[in-house]
């Protein structure tokens, strides 16, 4: 049974540019949500999707979107890229219902920006 | 919003040593409070978790205890083998039907020395 993943694993942006992340949730979970870690820190919540919605959002500037498609894969957008965007994004699905306990998260983009 | 502190940063132990992981949160409302293990290049794995009605639960050589009234949350890992060297994040999240965020610390490198 495949778990979340992640594409792509790595990349290099530049500043100014505008970034795609993608992410495939565990099978049978219908819930999708974005975290961004920078290096040494634990993980920041940026958005949930749920049933093609964003659901709840944290503390993060509008240049970052997201996207729910029907398969229940995601996307995270972020636009004019700055140094500070520089971090691992990670992907963490779930089933609706079964709260946080089934919580599962990929392995990550580790996004450069130069 | 919840603010969770952890502590110590880095914790380097001899192996069969025990190792412990404080952890505090500011949110009363607060119900679930997951460990992750993060190793090198993958994304946080639930390694075990609380809810606030417990205030203790083991796995094995894992356990951890919550005190609600002092708002605070330690994992204990006892007999630590050289596997055990990892990162380690605790989080916080108040558990609704509407949707679920974490809250993480900022984490705790362990070694545990051969």
């Amino acid at each position: 049974d495949a778990g979340v993943t992640q594409s792509p694993t790595h990349l290099i942006k530049t500043r100014g540019q505008q970034v795609t992340l993608r992410c495939s949730p565990k099978s049978g979970h219908d819930t999708v949500s974005w975290y961004q870690q920078a290096l040494g820190q634990g993980p920041q919540f940026i958005f949930q999707y749920y049933e093609e919605e964003e659901r709840q959002r944290g503390n993060f500037p509008d240049r970052f979107s997201g996207h729910q498609f029907p398969n229940y894969s995601s996307e995270l957008n972020v636009n004019a890229l700055l140094l500070g965007d520089s971090a691992l994004y990670l992907c963490a699905s779930s089933r609706r219902g079964q709260g946080l306990h089934g919580y599962t998260f990929g392995s990550g983009t580790r996004l450069t920006v130069v | 919003g919840e603010n969770v502190e952890q502590h110590p940063s880095t914790l380097s132990v001899q192996e069969g040593d025990s190792a412990v992981i404080k952890c505090t949160y500011s949110d009363s409302a607060s119900n679930y409070f997951p460990w992750y293990k993060q190793e090198l290049g993958k994304g946080p794995q639930l390694i075990i978790d609380i809810r606030s009605n417990v205030g203790e639960k083991k796995d094995q050589r894992i356990a951890v205890t919550l005190n609600k009234t002092a708002k605070h949350f330690s994992l204990h890992i006892t007999e630590t083998q050289p596997e055990d060297s990892a990162v380690y994040f605790c989080a916080a999240s108040i558990s609704k039907a509407a949707g679920n965020k974490l809250t993480f610390g900022g984490g705790t490198r362990v070694l545990v020395k051969p």
